[in-house]
C-alpha cells in the first residue's frame, strides 16, 4: 500500500473485554512504532520494533498491553481487560531503520484506530 | 532518560503575527529533533528535522544544544497553519521517537 493502514478505524468495546488493533507498515520498513494519543497527554510511546531486535515495551502502561509483529511486517496491539482509561486514539508508525548516517529518519503515521470502552 | 516538553497545551495568535512554540528535551548526548504537525483530520506527517535546516511553509527551528531547546519559528502566521505541533526526540543511536505533549495552534483571522 501506499501508506500505513490501521484497523479498525473505530472500535467500541465493553469494559474486560479483549481487543486487537492492526498495523500494516509500509513495505520495507522495518521499524514500527505505537503510541496512544489522548486529550491533554500527547502522544504516548508505548512499544517500539526494529528487524529482528528484542522490541523496546518500555512504553507499556500494564501488563494488560501487549503487541506482536510477525514476519517483520504486520503487527498486532492487543488489550486485555480493557478498562474506560484505555479509551483514546491508537497511532502506528513505520519507518527505514534510523542509525546513525541517516539522520533524520522520518516516521510516517496511520490514520489511528479511536477505541472506546464503554 | 529521553524526555521532550511542550508547555504551552495551546497558543493562539492572529494572522500575520509572529509564532513560536516552544520545545524542550532532556537527552544526555547529541539527539535528532523533529517537528510534527497533525492538521485537522489529517494524519500526523513530518514538518521539519534539526538535521536538515530547512525552512517549510514557513517554519524554522534552531537546536540549542546550551539551552536543550528546539523552539519552533514562524514570522507572519497563517490561518492554514491553524493545527496541533508536536516535537519529536529521537536519540543518536536510533531507536524509538519520543514525543512532546503538543501545541494547539490557533491563528485567528
Amino acid at each position: 500500500g501506499a501508506g500505513v493502514s490501521q484497523s479498525p478505524s473505530n472500535k467500541v468495546t465493553e469494559k474486560g473485554k479483549d481487543v486487537e488493533l492492526r498495523c500494516d507498515p509500509i513495505s520495507g520498513h522495518t521499524a514500527l512504532y505505537w503510541y496512544r494519543q489522548s486529550l491533554g497527554q500527547g502522544l504516548e510511546f508505548l512499544i517500539y520494533f526494529q528487524g529482528n531486535s528484542a522490541p523496546d515495551k518500555s512504553g507499556l502502561p500494564s501488563d494488560r498491553f501487549s503487541a506482536e509483529r510477525t514476519g517483520g511486517s504486520v503487527s498486532t496491539l492487543t488489550i486485555q481487560r480493557t478498562q474506560q482509561e484505555d479509551s483514546a486514539v491508537y497511532l502506528c508508525a513505520s519507518s527505514l531503520p534510523p542509525h546513525r548516517g541517516r539522520e533524520g529518519t522520518e516516521a510516517f503515521f496511520g490514520q489511528g484506530t479511536r477505541l472506546t470502552v464503554v | 532518560a529521553q524526555r521532550v516538553t511542550q508547555p504551552e497545551k495551546l497558543l493562539s495568535v492572529f494572522k500575520g503575527a509572529p509564532v513560536e512554540l516552544k520545545c524542550n528535551y532532556s537527552y544526555s548526548g547529541s539527539p535528532e529533533l523533529f517537528w510534527y504537525v497533525q492538521y485537522s483530520r489529517q494524519r500526523l506527517q513530518l514538518l521539519l528535522r534539526h538535521i536538515s535546516r530547512e525552512s517549510i511553509k514557513g517554519f524554522t527551528a534552531d537546536l540549542n544544544k546550551g539551552e536543550t531547546s528546539f523552539h519552533l519559528k514562524k514570522p507572519f502566521a497563517q490561518e492554514e497553519d491553524s493545527a496541533m505541533y508536536y516535537c519529536a526526540l529521537r536519540g543518536a543511536m536510533g531507536g524509538k521517537l519520543i514525543f512532546g505533549q503538543g501545541t494547539e495552534l490557533s491563528v485567528k483571522p
